[in-house]
C-alpha cells in the first residue's frame, strides 16, 4: 500500500475511444503529478497540480487532459490517442510543490493503444 | 546535454559484492536527490534520498553527493538477488517543485 491509488491498472484502448485514468491519494499532501514512463525512456514529467490548481504543463498534447477536482484526487482524461501514448502513466504526490520532499508514486496504469 | 544522466547498464554484480551506481546532474542550483528502485512492471520506490555534501548511509545503501562535481551516488552493500532492479535518480531542482529522472541503471546481481 503506497498510499496513493491508481485505476484501472491496465488499460487497452482505440484511438477514438475516450477513457479516464484516476489517481487518488490518502497522504494528506497539496501537489499531485502526472508522468509517462515510455519503454527506454526516462520518466517524463505531464502534469504538475498545487493545491487543485495547474502549475506546471510540460508541452503535453491537448489528447491528454488533466483534471484535479480538490487535493486528494487527481484524472488523467484521454481522447483521440496514438499507438505512441501506450507506456505506463504514473501519479505521485508530495506534501507540497515548492519543498524537497520526495515523490509518492502510485502502482501506475498501463495503458495500452491499439 | 541531457539534465540527469546514469549509466543504462546492466551492471552486473555477484552477490555479496558492492554495488556502485553513479548520477550526473547539469543543473547547479540543484537542492535535493533521491534514489528510487523499480522492479520490472512496477512503480518506482523510495530508497534514499540526500540535500548534503557527503554520505548518507541507511542499511545497506549509501548515497554520496558532490555537489561540486554535480554527481551523486548510490552504493549498495551485500548486494542480493532481490536487488535486481532498475534504479532511477532524480533530482530537485532550484525551485524545488520538479523532479527531473534519469534513464536508469539496471542492475542485476548473480547467486
Amino acid at each position: 500500500e503506497t498510499g496513493v491509488t491508481q485505476t484501472p491498472r491496465h488499460l487497452v484502448m482505440g484511438m477514438t475511444n475516450k477513457k479516464s485514468l484516476k489517481c487518488e491519494q490518502h497522504l494528506g499532501h497539496n501537489a499531485m503529478y502526472w508522468y509517462k514512463q515510455s519503454a527506454k525512456k526516462p520518466l517524463e514529467l505531464m502534469f504538475v497540480y498545487s493545491l487543485e490548481e495547474r502549475v506546471e504543463n510540460n508541452s503535453v498534447p491537448s489528447r491528454f487532459s488533466p483534471e484535479c477536482p480538490n487535493s486528494s484526487h487527481l484524472f488523467l482524461h484521454l481522447h483521440t490517442l496514438q499507438p505512441e501514448d501506450s507506456a505506463l502513466y504514473l501519479c505521485a504526490s508530495k506534501p507540497g510543490q515548492g519543498n524537497n520532499s520526495p515523490l509518492h508514486f502510485g502502482n501506475g496504469t498501463r495503458l495500452t493503444v491499439t | 546535454q541531457k539534465e540527469v544522466e546514469q549509466n543504462s547498464g546492466p551492471l552486473s554484480v555477484p552477490e555479496g559484492a558492492i554495488a556502485s551506481l553513479n548520477c550526473t546532474y547539469s543543473d547547479r542550483g540543484s537542492q535535493s536527490f533521491f534514489w528510487y528502485r523499480q522492479y520490472s512492471g512496477k512503480s518506482p520506490e523510495l530508497i534514499m534520498f540526500i540535500y548534503s555534501n557527503g554520505d548518507k548511509e541507511d542499511g545497506r545503501f549509501t548515497a554520496q553527493l558532490n555537489k561540486a562535481s554535480q554527481y551523486v551516488s548510490l552504493l549498495i552493500r551485500d548486494s542480493q538477488p532481490s536487488d535486481s532492479a532498475t534504479y532511477l535518480c532524480a533530482v530537485g531542482g532550484s525551485a524545488g517543485n520538479k523532479l527531473t529522472f534519469g534513464g536508469g541503471t539496471r542492475v542485476l546481481v548473480k547467486p
